[in-house]
């Protein structure tokens, strides 16, 4: 199992371009949430999609942007970038959440985007 | 409100028991956490504990929840230079129990 994978490891951007940032989900699971790390902080939550919508968002203002597909993998879409978007952005993967016993976040190793 | 906070730094010699500290202010948190992350690394599960424990151990790691005083910690013994990382501290609050909350971390350096 290659565990959650994040794609690409490193971008960089100019101020006011489009980036999207890739994720597939750990085997089995249905769930994927974003993350976004700035230097020195700890991960603040984006949003969560499952089943091919947005169930929570933190946060973040309408340029982030998120979409799952039916194979449970999912982007992360910024728009408009700005210089405080520089970051790590960690994606999560989990089953969901159904109040009952602990499920697991499993973290890929996020992509380091920096906006120049 | 949703806060977790936790001191940065810490440092311990090798062979010594480490002690990372973290309060958080949402009394009905269902799951605390105690994540680690390595230079370059996502994020690794060290353990977690569920709000009505107030302790769980497991091999070096023994974890203490006050819920009184809202206080989480993590003992980490026989500390040794692997153990180099950022700790962070994390709690599920019960009304959103999809998201994670996460601290700062407290960096963890290691003296030989």
């Amino acid at each position: 199992d290659a565990g959650v994978t994040q794609s690409p490891t490193h971008l960089i951007k100019t101020r006011g371009q489009q980036v999207t940032l890739r994720c597939s989900p750990k085997s089995g699971h249905d769930t994927v949430s974003w993350y976004q790390q700035a230097l020195g902080q700890g991960p603040q939550f984006i949003f969560q999609y499952y089943e091919e919508e947005e169930r929570q968002r933190g946060n973040f203002p309408d340029r982030f942007s998120g979409h799952q597909f039916p194979n449970y993998s999912s982007e992360l879409n910024v728009n408009a970038l700005l210089l405080g978007d520089s970051a790590l952005y960690l994606c999560a993967s989990s089953l969901l959440y159904r109040g009952m016993g602990h499920t697991e976040a499993f973290f890929g190793q996020g992509t380091r985007l920096t906006v120049v | 409100g949703e806060d977790v906070e936790q001191s940065l730094f810490l440092s311990v010699r090798e062979g010594d028991s480490s002690v990372i500290n973290c309060t958080y202010t949402d009394s009905s948190s269902t799951y605390l956490y105690w994540y680690k992350q390595e230079p370059g690394a996502g994020l690794q599960l060290l353990t977690y504990i569920f709000s009505n424990m107030d302790m769980k151990q497991d091999q070096r790691l023994t974890v203490l929840l006050n819920k009184k005083d809202k206080h989480l910690s993590l003992r980490i013994a026989d500390t040794q230079t692997g153990d180099s990382a950022i700790y962070f501290c994390a709690e599920t609050p019960y009304s959103s129990a999809s998201k994670i909350i996460f601290g700062s971390g407290t960096r963890l350096s290691i003296r030989p």
